[in-house]
């Protein structure tokens, strides 16, 4: 069956340190992978999309990698801050007529 | 720009009642989404419009749940009779032309049901 995974544990973390978030998946032929971040009471807002020609994407503080083979995307946030803290989603772009599927997303706490 | 508004942003009703949700994509957004997104978990696709025709309500119940987009531009969401189990965020999404595959989201409707 088709699964997207990410951590249902929520991650801690210390200010200024690098969070690193995983999502995996099974049986699916992505052409790109989406990461949103959504906060408390709100939709999930677009940070960054990567395609599956392309290994890795960067934007300011974020950096998104892609490995079609391992079916993994690692989302980076480095020198974290308090106002990181949110769930992180992915989103898989599954096919024609700009369809996504979004995994179950990941809770980020940045400790000061 | 405004964003994707949604109406109303909290609604609270017993089972067996009808309830409706009301969306304002983006102005010029084609693409229009409605997701469920229960507690804990992540935006599940109920059905999606391209303009104002159907691409895929492969997952709505429609048993019970209602959608359109009769003019290409906003969109309603009903859902007839409400169950427990419907209690969730509803969420719109919209987006724009063929090749930015990125979604705008709306606030949601929070749905209690009783």
């Amino acid at each position: 069956s088709q699964k997207i995974e990410q951590n249902s544990e929520a991650l801690n973390i210390q200010e200024g340190k690098t969070a690193t978030l995983t999502c995996n998946y099974t049986n699916y032929s992505p052409a790109y992978l989406q990461w949103y971040r959504q906060d408390p009471g709100r939709g999930p807002v677009f940070l960054l999309l990567i395609r599956e020609n392309e290994k890795e994407k960067r934007k300011e503080r974020l950096k998104v990698t892609f490995d079609t083979t391992l079916k993994q995307s690692l989302f980076h946030i480095t020198a974290s801050q308090p106002a990181d803290s949110a769930t992180y989603l992915c989103a898989l772009g599954t096919g024609g007529y700009q369809k996504v599927t979004f995994g179950t997303g990941t809770k980020l706490q940045v400790i000061p | 720009e405004a964003g994707v508004a949604q109406s109303p942003r909290y609604k609270i009703i017993e089972k067996r009642q009808s309830v409706a949700f009301w969306c304002n994509p983006i102005s010029g957004h084609a693409t229009l989404y409605w997701y469920q997104q229960i507690l804990g978990q992540g935006p599940k696709l109920l059905i999606q419009f391209q303009n104002n025709g159907v691409v895929d309500d492969s997952q709505l119940p429609k048993d019970r749940f209602s959608a359109e987009r009769l003019k290409g531009v906003d969109s309603t969401l009903k859902i007839q009779p409400a169950k427990l189990e419907d209690s969730a965020v509803y969420l719109c999404a919209s987006m724009g032309t063929s090749g930015s595959d990125t979604q705008y989201f709306g606030p949601g409707t929070r749905l209690t049901v009783l």
